[in-house]
């Protein structure tokens, strides 16, 4: 079946430290891989996706590589901020399985000045 | 940002009462779904629709039933509400796009249901 796994947090980084948040998939078809970030009192907005093997997706500073061989999508950022306190979740959706998507349980990022 | 709005936004009700949740959409998208948040458990699929009175069962679906009369709406019912079914809500839809890429799902702001 189709499941995601992230690594556990709370991960708490000072500012302007490096960033990597591991996320590894299992999927039965070609999978999309995403990251989503959730603010407090918020919901889910997209980070960043990737479609296909060896693709990077990149937004605002994060990227992420879709690694077939590794089965892996990890989520970087060379240098925080503040402002990127927030829970991070890895997903994945997968052709073989209509639109639907599968969600990391998700991994709370506090950065401190 | 995508027209996504859940009501009512703040719920505190009673155990054994109906719920009914709702989510509207502006953007005419033809999948709908309602996932519920809890700690240590992420984003679980309670229920989803491809389409107008065309749904499906996720992986936490028993409790809650939904409807979908309309492109626009899709509501989710508890029948009975429990303490176990105290979360929060999340609505979400997508976009059946090309073969060879996949749309994102775009969320709500979220519902927070409290059940005494």
């Amino acid at each position: 079946g189709n499941s995601v796994t992230q690594m556990e947090g709370p991960v708490t980084l000072s500012e302007e430290a490096f960033l990597t948040i591991n996320c590894t998939y299992t999927a039965t078809g070609y999978p999309s891989l995403f990251w989503y970030v959730q603010y407090p009192g918020e919901g889910l907005q997209l980070l960043l996706k990737a479609t296909k093997a060896d693709d990077k997706g990149s937004n605002k500073g994060f990227e992420a590589t879709y690694r077939k061989e590794t089965t892996s999508f990890h989520l970087e950022k060379g240098s925080v901020q503040v402002s990127d306190s927030a829970v991070y979740f890895c997903a994945l959706s997968d052709r073989s399985t209509g639109n639907q998507f599968y969600f990391g349980t998700g991994t709370s990022l506090t950065v401190i000045p | 940002d995508a027209g996504i709005t859940q009501s009512p936004r703040h719920k505190v009700t009673e155990t054994g009462t109906p719920v009914t949740l709702r989510c509207h959409q502006t953007e005419n998208h033809r999948y709908m779904y309602w996932y519920r948040q809890d700690p240590g458990h992420g984003l679980r699929l309670i229920h989803y629709s491809y389409g107008v009175k065309d749904t499906d069962k996720g992986e936490v679906s028993d409790g809650y039933s939904v409807s979908r009369s309309k492109t626009e709406d899709f509501l989710l019912t508890l029948e009975s509400a429990t303490s176990s079914q105290t979360s929060v809500y999340f609505c979400a839809i997508s976009e059946w796009g090309d073969r060879s890429t996949y749309n994102e799902q775009f969320f709500g702001p979220g519902t927070r249901l409290t059940v005494l």
